[in-house]
């Protein structure tokens, strides 16, 4: 059975921590994305890995960064937390190649920010 | 860009009823893919149904359907005998099949409609 799990179902920081949110695949997809979701926004893609090492900006990418040292995980930080980063985050993990490839999502992670 | 738009933010249903959720989405693109995923109250995001835009017969799985309008630029997604396990937010999203482009693999999804069933 498919899994993408992410470290923390609800997390709840101070503005300007530093915030590391987890997300593993034990899929052995190559594709990695996070994602944030809002209300009336719908989700909204923040970055991407389509290897080890490698990372792609999303259409929201200010304010985070990520990591991808090994293949199974891929790390979304918010170097300095801010309220307007209050959210939900969703991690998905995909096969790489053409195709009508699916995406798998984790549970995600409601960050709240004081 | 692509963008995707769901226009209806909440549709409610009978139990055993049919629901349609409407979609349309705005591409240059010829190739790609279009999807409907369901999320859950507090539960994992998972796929419905897809459909490839070069395919003119429409997907089905079961109970879900699509009706895919590739001129008109639609994707509805057609739920018949509606159940309550149905309830969820639904999105619907789309994905350029481009290899080598910068947006090849990427899912821009639509703004979600939260369906309600009525027991």
């Amino acid at each position: 059975d498919v899994k993408v799990t992410q470290s923390s179902r609800y997390l709840v920081k101070r503005t300007g921590e530093k915030v590391f949110l987890e997300c593993v695949q034990d899929m052995d997809h190559e594709n990695m994305f996070w994602y944030r979701q809002d209300p009336g926004l719908g989700l909204r893609l923040i970055y991407f890995s389509y290897d080890v090492k490698m990372k792609e900006k999303g259409d929201i990418p200010e304010g985070y960064s990520v990591s991808r040292e090994k293949k199974e995980r891929f790390s979304l930080i918010l170097e300095s937390a801010s309220t307007n980063q209050t959210s939900m985050y969703l991690c998905a993990s995909s096969p790489a190649g053409t195709g009508h490839n699916e995406q798998f999502f984790g549970p995600g992670t409601r960050l709240t920010v004081l | 860009a692509q963008t995707v738009t769901q226009s209806q933010p909440e549709m409610s249903v009978q139990e055993a009823e049919t629901v349609t959720l409407s979609c349309t989405y705005d591409t240059s693109e010829s190739d790609y893919y279009l999807f409907w995923y369901k999320q859950p109250p507090s539960r994992q995001m998972i796929l419905v149904i897809r459909q490839e835009a070069y395919k003119q017969q429409n997907a089905t799985e079961n109970r879900f359907s699509v009706n895919f309008q590739k001129a008109a630029k639609s994707f509805s997604l057609k739920i018949s005998d509606s159940q309550l396990g149905d309830a969820a937010m639904y999105f619907c999203a789309y994905r350029s099949d481009i290899a080598g482009g910068t947006s090849y693999g990427k899912l821009t999804f639509g703004q979600g409609t939260i369906l309600t069933v009525h027991p």
